[in-house]
């Protein structure tokens, strides 16, 4: 049971224009979701996050929005840069069982062209 | 701030033997520690929540006598690995809770066992 889904496993970008990553997730009781970048080899690096009572976040050219009612996130980087090259990761926070637990998405590959 | 440091980053070991990694929040106490495993081009899977002075909760399917979690003190979590085998080959990350809401990543161990 998939419950956080980035549903594009790979998306290519030229250099300067927005990139926008998608995700979506089926539990109503996630309330803080989080965006990684992450490189091979190497752990997760946190880019931005946002708490489930707000719908939008924004951190230099990251931005993330949230829409509850469609249970569907997305992160916009814009201008997009070579090195914003990675793969991305969706995470939800919830408190499951009495534990707070994080869950993640597939990932999606994004490449930046040059 | 908030640095989470994990050694070994690669490690090769014979099958049979037991392998031990170990994560360490540098600048920060962390009384909950996670451990995930990431399999090439999937997501990252959580094996057990690690508490500091219990025992570790682990999630549905995962094997509690094959992954020995210790987490002794408020800066230090260990995962090891019993019996390894080929299948156990695979990239461990570890990560550590800072409430309210945050969560920093190890850079991840790269376990091969031949």
């Amino acid at each position: 049971d998939q419950q956080v889904k980035q549903n594009s496993p790979s998306l290519s970008v030229q250099e300067g224009r927005i990139s926008i990553l998608n995700c979506d997730y089926t539990n109503s009781m996630f309330d803080y979701f989080l965006w990684y970048k992450k490189y091979p080899a190497e752990g997760p690096t946190f880019l931005i996050s946002i708490s489930s009572i707000k719908d939008k976040n924004e951190d230099g050219r990251f931005t993330v929005f949230l829409n509850k009612s469609a249970k569907h996130l997305s992160l916009h980087i814009v201008p997009s840069q070579p090195g914003d090259s990675a793969v991305y990761f969706c995470a939800a926070n919830a408190e499951i069982q009495g534990a707070q637990k994080l869950v993640f998405g597939q990932g999606t590959r994004l490449t930046i062209n040059p | 701030g908030a640095v989470v440091s994990q050694h070994p980053s690669r490690v090769i070991c014979k099958s049979g033997t037991s392998v031990k990694i170990e994560c360490r929040s540098l600048d920060f106490q962390a009384t909950t520690m996670f451990w995930y495993r990431q399999f090439p081009k999937q997501s990252l899977m959580l094996m057990a929540t690690s508490n500091e002075g219990s025992k570790a909760t682990y999630e549905q399917g995962v094997e509690k006598d094959k992954f020995l979690i210790n987490h002794a003190s408020l800066t230090l979590s260990t995962l090891t690995v019993t019996s390894a085998h080929p299948e156990d080959s695979s990239f461990y990350i570890c990560s550590a809770r800072r409430p309210p809401r945050g969560y920093t990543f190890g850079s991840g161990t790269r376990l091969t066992v031949v």
